[in-house]
């Protein structure tokens, strides 16, 4: 059975720091690993999703990167922002399967401090 | 497109009492899924559907049925609530790169549910 897990559970920084947040996973046997952001009171927001394939992946400021061989995944935000914070979490689906259940993380939760 | 979409954003119920929570997606996906977030236990899986006419039981499922009506929608139902049942419901959908073999998942806003 698969298991994620996400160290640290909580993190603060300053405006501008660079910042990596960690995701760990059992089974190296993945199809893709996905991040998402979560607001406070609010639904799941697709951030990046990586392929077994693939080294990294980016958008903006982010930079995913996996290494299946360890069972990892992080996630790069440069320049971190006061909009920024937010709980992160990461998502390994059962990939080439009839559901794609995911496995989730239990979130890493940012404060941005101005 | 609208994505996923939730009804209703909050609700309140008294012990014994049933409801139903209502999901849709207009992005032609075949799995949809129903979780709870729980401060501390993070997202369990309730239900999931494969694909139209077919559901499957996840990892906490028990107080709670499910029907997949049709392709778009996948609804969540409460037979006789209890507090315990207290939480945030979220429904999902995901969309399988055949070719490649991964899925991509979209949420929907979420539902909070509370039970006096």
């Amino acid at each position: 059975k698969q298991e994620v897990t996400q160290i640290p559970a909580a993190l603060s920084v300053p405006e501008g720091e660079n910042l990596v947040l960690n995701c760990s996973f059992t089974d190296s046997a993945i199809y893709n690993l996905q991040w998402f952001r979560q607001d406070p009171g609010k639904g799941l927001t697709s951030l990046l999703l990586i392929q077994s394939s693939q080294r990294e992946q980016t958008s903006g400021r982010l930079n995913a990167s996996l290494d299946k061989s360890s069972g990892r995944s992080t996630l790069y935000i440069a320049a971190s922002q006061p909009g920024d914070s937010a709980t992160y979490l990461c998502a390994v689906p059962e990939g080439n399967t009839n559901a794609g259940k995911s496995t989730f993380g239990d979130g890493t939760t940012l404060t941005v401090k101005p | 497109n609208a994505g996923v979409t939730q009804t209703p954003k909050f609700q309140v119920l008294k012990t014994g009492q049933s409801m139903t929570l209502q999901c849709a997606q207009d992005m032609n996906h075949n799995s949809m899924y129903w979780y709870r977030q729980d401060p501390g236990m993070g997202l369990r899986l309730i239900y999931y559907s494969a694909s139209e006419g077919t559901t499957d039981k996840g990892e906490v499922p028990n107080g709670y049925n499910v029907s997949r009506l049709n392709k778009r929608e996948f609804s969540l139902r409460l037979e006789s609530a209890a507090p315990s049942q207290t939480s945030v419901y979220f429904c999902a959908s995901s969309y399988l790169y055949s070719g490649a073999g991964y899925y991509e998942q979209y949420f929907g806003p979420g539902t909070r549910l509370t039970v006096t």
